[in-house]
């Protein structure tokens, strides 16, 4: 099976920075995606990871280390927009096919 | 480009009432899944297809039943509908892509189903 664990919430300031951890236990380790989910809508791809290290894009940076079993989503220059909930899911071959699976979310709160 | 659509939007059901949700995606893609996303325990697998004709069992498969008779669309069917079941329901559909490519995630706009 999976494990995977992640804040359930964080407040943070608009303007600032704010890290969302995310740690995971699993076998056939494939990838590792963020979505965000505003409240009532559908979650939406953020960022994948596959290789160890940081992929960059805009404002959203996601950091993976496949040997510690850890990743982290980097929010900069935070808006209030950005209040919602963000999802870490793990992909995982099994048996030839591939199966995400996600933590429960961390809600972020950005305060002006 | 419609992406995933899932109907209905939003359903009422009595106990014991059986309903059937559908899935469609225009996207081409191998495979489809079904979640429940209920408060505090985020998104959890119902059922998956790798393929047409093909489905299996996720983490929480119990009085949920799936068909994938074409590869555009994935049914989820509630049998005998409980209160237990009342959630919002989300299909995702992924391309089989190359192992290791970025393959994310398309998700419907949800369903949210009301058992009383």
């Amino acid at each position: 099976g999976q494990n995977i664990d992640q804040p359930t919430e964080m407040t943070a300031t608009e303007g600032a920075i704010v890290q969302i951890n995310c740690t995971y236990q699993t076998s056939g380790f494939n990838g590792l995606f963020w979505y965000q989910q505003h409240a009532g809508e559908a979650p939406t791809f953020l960022s994948y990871n596959v290789l160890d290290g940081l992929e960059e894009k805009g404002r959203f940076s996601s950091f993976l280390s496949r040997s510690k079993g850890y990743s982290y989503l980097l929010l900069k220059e935070l808006q209030m927009k950005d209040s919602a909930s963000y999802l870490c899911a793990v992909r995982a071959a099994s048996g030839g096919s591939y199966i995400p699976t996600f933590g429960r979310g961390t809600s972020l709160i950005v305060h002006p | 480009n419609a992406g995933v659509t899932q109907t209905p939007k939003f359903r009422v059901l009595k106990t014991g009432q059986s309903m059937t949700l559908l899935c469609a995606q225009d996207m081409n893609h191998e495979y489809m899944y079904w979640y429940r996303q209920d408060p505090g325990m985020g998104l959890r697998l119902i059922h998956y297809s790798v393929g047409e004709g093909t489905t299996a069992k996720g983490e929480v498969p119990d009085g949920y039943n799936v068909s994938r008779l074409k590869k555009q669309n994935f049914l989820l069917g509630l049998e005998s509908a409980a209160p237990s079941q009342t959630s919002v329901y989300f299909c995702a559909s992924i391309s089989s892509g190359t192992e290791g490519a970025n393959t994310e995630a398309f998700f419907g706009q949800g369903t949210r189903l009301t058992v009383v």
